[in-house]
């Protein structure tokens, strides 16, 4: 399958720091990728759609000034959490998919807010 | 009624077994259909994709979708303590997004 590459896998900050992750692509080209957060034991959650060279769509309830996403070529999307408090603790995973809808996920980052 | 429903289980089989999952979808979701594995602290991981009525198989693997009835399943033979995870379920809704079931949590016993 296709290789989407996600960096870094944890963080650990303080209150109020920014934490910036990466996704890219590795063997295609993602004019979209999206992002999605994880609560333990709970399923995935879409975030927001990252869309090449324009805005990101973001799903209902999440902040648009506090999770920036940028997609500035086709192999790579960032997600910055901005400010991070505790309650952003989760696991923040990327997908990209190169054909026919089928999405392929980085590894996934684990944040934890102190 | 969510568009993707899963049984999040635990659904426990002892090895050797035939592991029966089973995903039932809402008319907002379209006919493609995506079956991921994802193990504890670890992102999902596609095992299959199906788009046609009927069976497809890969290995251990057959997954299975029946239009009429709107349900998806997988079904894994000779189960291993190894696939012992969180199986999601995903079909594409109207908005051509990839909607996610709540996910199977199953245990192969040895």
């Amino acid at each position: 399958g296709a290789v989407v590459s996600q960096h870094p896998s944890r963080v650990i900050c303080k209150s109020g720091t920014s934490v910036k992750i990466e996704c890219r692509s590795l063997d295609f080209q993602a004019t979209t990728m999206f992002w999605y957060r994880q609560f333990p034991k709970q399923s995935l959650m879409l975030m927001a759609t990252s869309n090449e060279g324009s805005k990101a769509t973001y799903e209902q309830g999440v902040e648009k000034d506090k999770f920036l996403i940028n997609h500035a070529s086709l192999t790579l999307s960032t997600l910055t959490v901005t400010s991070a408090h505790p309650e952003d603790s989760s696991f923040y995973i990327c997908s990209a998919s190169p054909e026919r809808n089928i999405q392929y996920f980085g590894a996934g980052t684990r944040l934890s807010v102190l | 009624q969510k568009e993707v429903e899963q049984n999040s289980g635990p659904l426990s089989v002892p090895e050797g077994a035939i592991a029966s999952l089973n995903c039932t979808y809402s008319d907002r979701v379209s006919q493609s259909f995506f079956w991921y594995r994802q193990y504890s602290g670890k992102s999902p991981e596609l095992i299959m994709s199906i788009y046609s009525n009927g069976d497809k198989e890969d290995g251990r693997f057959t997954a299975q979708l029946n239009k009429a009835s709107q349900y998806v399943s997988l079904l894994i033979r000779d189960s291993q303590p190894s696939d012992s995870a969180t199986y999601l379920c995903a079909g594409l809704n109207a908005g051509n997004m990839l909607t996610f079931g709540g996910g199977t949590r199953l245990m192969v016993k040895p």
